[in-house]
């Protein structure tokens, strides 16, 4: 079965860190590129970061930019996000997400989420 | 980069139809056949309905579909039924280092 397990989400402090992952199965990992997208409470999506199959190209939004490093691991079959300087407007859960083949976008699987609350 | 504009919300009728547009830019809607649609039911992970403007994924319903005219996606869902209700996202594509856009969402409720 094509799965996606996230992990690492909690409370932490504003100006903490914290680091995300991502366990995939049931396809091969390093022919997709991935994504992680999040959701604030009460909001709508948010495309958060992109890394390209074999690792070598990574995008962010500009919201995240300078303080979230997305990054795979091929041979476990893992996607990272670490993330610092966090801040209260980074309260999300964060899904990550698998791109269709040959598409930097149109994810069609994603995980069941982990939540991250920055506050203190 | 502003989201992509969405209708906050639809409602309908069992068994009509609706449409939901999605506005964008040349930059990103406009400018490339990457617009894809998502169905998400609170709590549960989103899903795939359309990608490319048009595609469906295998397992989809052809009640669902997709096109776009100039800067404007529209999702079309026929024959609508309960478990329909939902909030549904576009996404597109964009030139700029951010890569996706996602649309607001939109809030279809069945009535």
């Amino acid at each position: 079965e094509v799965q996606l397990l996230e992990s690492g989400g909690g409370l932490v402090q504003p100006g903490g860190s914290l680091r995300l992952s991502c366990a995939a199965s049931g396809f091969t990992f390093s022919s997709y590129t991935m994504s992680w997208v999040r959701q604030a409470p009460g909001k709508g999506l948010e495309w958060v970061s992109g890394i390209y199959n074999s690792g070598d190209s990574t995008y962010y939004a500009d919201s995240v930019k300078g303080r979230f490093t997305i990054s795979r691991d091929n041979s476990k079959y893992t996607l990272y996000l670490q993330m610092n300087s966090l801040r209260a407007d980074d309260t999300a859960v964060y899904y990550c997400a698998k791109s269709v083949s040959g598409h930097w976008d149109a994810f069609d699987i994603w995980g069941q989420g982990t939540m991250v609350t920055v506050s203190s | 980069q502003s989201a992509l504009t969405q209708p906050a919300s639809v409602s309908a009728s069992p068994g009509q139809s609706i449409t939901i547009s999605c506005t964008g830019t040349s930059s990103d809607v406009g400018g490339y056949n990457y617009v894809s649609w998502y169905q998400h039911h609170p709590g549960k992970a989103p899903k795939v309905m359309i990608y490319d403007v048009s595609n469906r994924p295998s397992g989809v319903s052809n009640r669902f579909s997709g096109s776009k005219s100039g800067n404007t996606a529209s999702l079309t869902i026929s024959g609508l039924q309960a478990e329909d209700e939902a909030d549904y996202y576009c996404s597109s594509y964009t030139r700029s280092s951010t890569l996706v856009l996602f649309g607001g969402g939109t809030k279809l409720t069945v009535l």
